[in-house]
């Protein structure tokens, strides 16, 4: 069964920095892999999805990796704005099976 | 166009009462999930439907769950005599059919349903 883990759990960072967030998978047989953005008491944003068969997906100012055989993923943010401050969840979808969510890691952007 | 939509967006109801909650997905989109997240915690999956196909009910947590949808259209999601564990947002998605291109996932609001 897919497990899937985020790590760090919570992240604060100046204005203006790149940063990284990780996802790590168990099962390597996935579908695709999907990130998100949740703000508090909304639901989630898409961000990025990652088919199997890709290695990095890019949009503005976001890029996500990855590394199947190591079981990874990783979200690297650029030039970090206040208004990126959110809880960003992965998501694994594995043949056969549903969407596995991580457990998100808390982005606060400090001005 | 409008995005997943769900109601109520709160709910606020007593132990042992009936409750449903109503998911209008993305027209056109052929799959539809149903997620329960816990304050604090991550997703928990609890039912997807496909198109006409027998939904994945794997996730329920109990036979007090249970889940309906029409073809392509409207789902809800029923508690039955809700208990305090019952508390939680619950999410609904949609997405065009998940074996095409790699579809992703729209996610409405959420229902925020709390037991007293």
């Amino acid at each position: 069964k897919q497990e899937v883990t985020q790590i760090p759990a919570a992240l604060s960072v100046p204005e203006g920095e790149n940063l990284v967030l990780n996802c790590s998978f168990t099962d390597s047989a996935i579908y695709n892999l999907q990130w998100f953005r949740q703000d508090p008491g909304k639901g989630l944003t898409s961000l990025l999805l990652i088919q199997s068969s890709q290695r990095e997906q890019t949009s503005g100012r976001l890029n996500a990796s990855l590394d199947k055989s190591s079981g990874r993923s990783t979200l690297y943010i650029a030039a970090s704005q206040p208004g990126d401050s959110a809880t960003y969840l992965c998501a694994s979808n594995n043949y056969g099976q549903n969407f596995v969510f991580g457990p998100g890691t808390r982005l606060s952007v400090l001005p | 166009g409008a995005g997943v939509s769900q109601s109520p967006s709160n709910k606020v109801t007593e132990k042992g009462k009936d409750v449903e909650l109503r998911c209008d997905p993305i027209s056109g989109h052929t799959a539809l999930y149903w997620y329960r997240q816990r304050l604090g915690q991550g997703l928990e999956f609890l039912i997807y439907f496909q198109g006409n196909s027998a939904p994945d009910k794997s996730g329920l947590p109990s036979d007090r769950f249970s889940a309906e949808r029409t073809g392509e259209s409207v789902s809800t999601l029923t508690i039955q005599r809700t208990q305090q564990e019952d508390s939680a947002v619950y999410l609904c998605a949609s997405s065009l059919r998940w074996d095409s291109g790699n579809q992703p996932q729209h996610f409405g609001d959420g229902t925020r349903l709390s037991i007293l």
